[in-house]
């Protein structure tokens, strides 16, 4: 089983949509959750830390729930320039090291 | 603005060649990592850094090696480049435990072994 786990997509949604992604975890001791944009041919970016009591940012909300083992990341009236893959990030309580989910494709359509 | 340099955007190997993979920072991070990512498999650690001259493996370090001299410097060595080592390389360091800001990535090496 993978340590990080997303749906990959690929997401189309129009122009002013609202998306949400999941990404589930493993290892029940996790402390940092962080999501990431990578462009294409470009490398990840952070967009955001995920507390434990949820944080929104603009359009963008970001959830974790460790009962479910999952973080979200949920994206309202979506823009063009939203489009990009999205990485989630777990660090797990016992080192320096972040899994990474595989990411999850999202095109928004004009 | 905070960074993290990989020297080269691109490279073309050949089968058998050593390559060095350069990474430099300029945050004073004690973490460094070398990731390589492909389509469907996303992001796998390589090796990673706590501390100058320390390392450690990561995921899939076969075939690959590290050097770290100076706390801003990581480097990542390919003894002897393999079609099957063409991927996206990605160096990023970050702070112990990244202290709540996580990683920050270099730009990426794409490198092509033919």
């Amino acid at each position: 089983r993978k340590e990080v786990e997303q749906d990959p997509g690929p997401f189309n949604v129009p122009e002013g949509a609202t998306v949400a992604f999941n990404c589930t975890y493993s290892n029940s001791a996790s402390q940092s959750f962080f999501w990431y944009r990578q462009d294409c041919r470009k490398e990840p970016k952070l967009l955001m830390s995920v507390y434990s009591s949820g944080n929104e940012d603009g359009r963008f909300t970001a959830q974790l729930n460790r009962a479910s083992q999952y973080i979200s990341l949920l994206i309202r009236d979506s823009k063009l320039s939203d489009s990009a893959t999205y990485l989630c990030a777990v660090n797990f309580a016992t080192g320096n090291q972040f899994y990474f989910g595989t990411g999850t494709s999202l095109t928004v359509i004009p | 603005d905070v960074k993290v340099t990989q020297s080269s955007r691109y490279l073309v190997k050949r089968t058998g060649e050593k390559v060095f993979l350069e990474c430099v920072q300029d945050m004073d991070h004690e973490n460094m990592f070398w990731y390589r990512q492909d389509p469907g498999l996303g992001l796998r650690l390589i090796y990673f850094s706590y501390d100058v001259k320390m390392k450690e493996k990561g995921d899939i370090p076969e075939g690959y090696s590290v050097s770290r001299e100076k706390k801003e410097r990581f480097s990542l060595i390919l003894e002897s480049a393999s079609t099957n080592q063409t991927s996206m390389y990605l160096c990023a360091s970050s702070l112990p435990h990244a202290r709540g800001k996580g990683y920050t990535f270099g730009s990426g090496t794409r490198l092509t072994v033919v």
